[in-house]
């Protein structure tokens, strides 16, 4: 079935480090694929999304490639700040399907 | 900006207690969700609707039913509650438009403990 992979559980980073976070995905479908993040007390909410193989998504300094023949959509920022400390979810849904499929999240901690 | 609120926010129970978690949106959306999160595993999909009446079968149902009485209103019932359902509840809308490609708007939360 239908999934998506995130292996890091925790990243621990200190400010203006480069910031890369693993994610892989796979289903039979044309799927969008997307980036949630969760800061500390609230609900995820979009960070970006990518429709089309091949094509970059990018928000706040976040960019992500939608890597069809890997099947990746790796999030990565060049410099980190304290303010982006939160869980991160990759996240993919399919074209004919109602419903998003998500990772098990990555927490970003920044030391200052 | 989509609004979707939850309530209760924190709701303690006892095992094989009758809970009700609730979710109203105010932005016309049709599709709305039930996701439980859990360290570890993420968001997972409980159950779903596209519209008024409609119920769809999410990843993790086992134990939970729901309801979408009104396009604005969605319940999450546990009715015999166990230990094990313990999480962090979320509510998440959506329109429905060009389908594949829409964000999902999401609640505060609820957070269960069943004791």
């Amino acid at each position: 079935g239908d999934s998506v992979i995130q292996m890091q559980g925790q990243v621990t980073l200190s400010e203006n480090d480069f910031l890369f976070i693993n994610c892989t995905y796979s289903t039979t479908g044309y799927p969008t694929l997307f980036w949630y993040v969760q800061y500390s007390g609230e609900g995820p909410q979009l960070l970006l999304q990518v429709t089309t193989a091949n094509n970059k998504g990018s928000s706040r300094g976040f960019e992500a490639t939608y890597d069809k023949g890997t099947t990746s959509f790796h999030l990565q920022k060049t410099s980190v700040q304290e303010i982006d400390s939160a869980v991160y979810y990759c996240a993919m849904r399919d074209y004919n399907q109602g419903k998003l499929i998500f990772g098990q999240g990555t927490k970003l901690s920044i030391k200052p | 900006e989509a609004a979707v609120t939850q309530s209760p926010r924190n709701k303690v129970t006892v095992t094989g207690g009758n809970v009700t978690l609730s979710c109203r949106q105010t932005n016309s959306h049709n599709y709305m969700y039930w996701y439980r999160q859990d360290t570890g595993h993420g968001l997972r999909l409980i159950h779903y609707s596209y519209g008024a009446g409609n119920l769809q079968i999410g990843d993790v149902p086992d134990g939970y039913k729901a309801t979408r009485t009104t396009q604005e209103d969605f319940f999450l019932l546990l009715e015999l509650a166990s230990p094990s359902q313990t999480s962090l509840y979320f509510c998440a809308s959506s329109d429905g438009q060009g389908r594949g490609q829409n964000t999902l708007y999401f609640g505060a939360g609820t957070r269960l403990s069943v004791l």
